[in-house]
C-alpha cells in the first residue's frame, strides 16, 4: 500500500512555544490529506482536512488560528500547533488517499504519528 | 452523524484462539476500513471492505452493507496480534468526501 510519513515522531517543547509537524506521501500524490488527534486509551478523532493549494477544512470545535494547515505542495501537508499548551500534548496523526481514484476506491493511508507533549 | 459502535471494548485471549471482533453503524456507507494499531501508534491497514468478504492470511472480514455491521476475524492469535482495532466509516456527501467517523476501537490483548 502506500506510504504516508510523519516527521517528528515526537516532541517535547515549552509552554508557549509553536510546534510544526510534517506529514508526506512518499510515492503518490495527495491532492487531500487529513489531520487527526488522538488522547491516551482513546479513538482518532478528525481535526482538519488539508486541501492542496486552498484552505484547510476544520471540523467544529477546532481552533483554526491554533492549528495552522498549510497544503503547500501534492506530497507535504504541515500542522503548526501556535502557542502551544499542556493541554495540546496529544498524538497527532496524518492521513492521505491517492487523488484521482475512481469514486468505488477510497483507501487511506495513514502515517506514523507525531506525540506532542507540552511543558 | 453517523454512529459507529465497536464491540467488544477489551478482549483477552490466549495465544492460539480465534475472536470475532465487531462494528456497528448508524447509517449506510460508502467505505469501510479496518486497522490495526500497534503499541508505537501506528495504524497498520487490514482491510478496506466497504461490502462483502476479504481474507488475508489469519485474518478475514466480511461486511453486511444492507444490515449495516462489518466483522473482523482473527484465526491462531498470536502475541503480536495485540493492540487496538478500529474500524472507520464514511459516507459520501458533496463535502465529506474522505471524512472517516472512527469506532472506540477493541483492545485486543494475546497473552503466551
Amino acid at each position: 500500500g502506500a506510504v504516508v510519513s510523519q516527521h517528528p515522531s515526537r516532541v517535547i517543547c515549552k509552554s508557549g512555544t509553536s510546534v510544526k509537524i510534517e506529514c508526506r506521501s512518499l510515492d503518490f500524490q495527495a491532492t487531500t490529506m487529513f489531520w487527526y488527534r488522538q488522547f491516551p486509551k482513546q479513538s482518532l478523532m478528525l481535526m482538519a482536512t488539508s486541501n492542496e493549494g486552498s484552505k484547510a477544512t476544520y471540523e467544529q470545535g477546532v481552533e483554526k488560528d491554533k492549528f495552522l494547515i498549510n497544503h503547500a505542495s501534492l506530497t507535504l501537508s504541515t500542522l503548526t500547533v501556535t502557542s502551544a499548551h499542556p493541554e495540546d500534548s496529544s498524538f497527532y496523526i496524518c492521513s492521505a488517499r491517492e487523488p484521482g481514484q475512481r469514486r468505488g476506491y477510497n483507501e487511506q493511508f495513514f502515517g506514523p504519528g507525531t506525540r506532542l507533549t507540552v511543558l | 452523524g453517523i454512529q459507529v459502535e465497536q464491540s467488544p471494548p477489551d478482549l483477552i485471549l490466549q495465544e492460539g484462539a480465534n475472536s470475532t471482533l465487531r462494528c456497528n453503524f448508524s447509517d449506510s456507507v460508502n467505505n469501510l476500513q479496518w486497522f490495526h494499531q500497534n503499541p508505537w501508534g501506528q495504524l497498520i491497514n487490514l482491510f478496506y471492505i466497504p461490502s462483502g468478504t476479504k481474507q488475508n492470511g489469519r485474518l478475514s472480514a466480511t461486511t453486511v452493507a444492507t444490515e449495516r455491521y462489518s466483522l473482523l476475524y482473527i484465526s491462531s492469535s498470536q502475541t503480536t496480534d495485540s493492540g487496538v482495532y478500529f474500524c472507520a466509516v464514511e459516507q459520501w456527501e458533496t463535502d465529506s468526501w474522505g471524512k472517516f467517523q472512527f469506532g472506540a476501537g477493541t483492545q485486543v490483548v494475546v497473552t503466551p
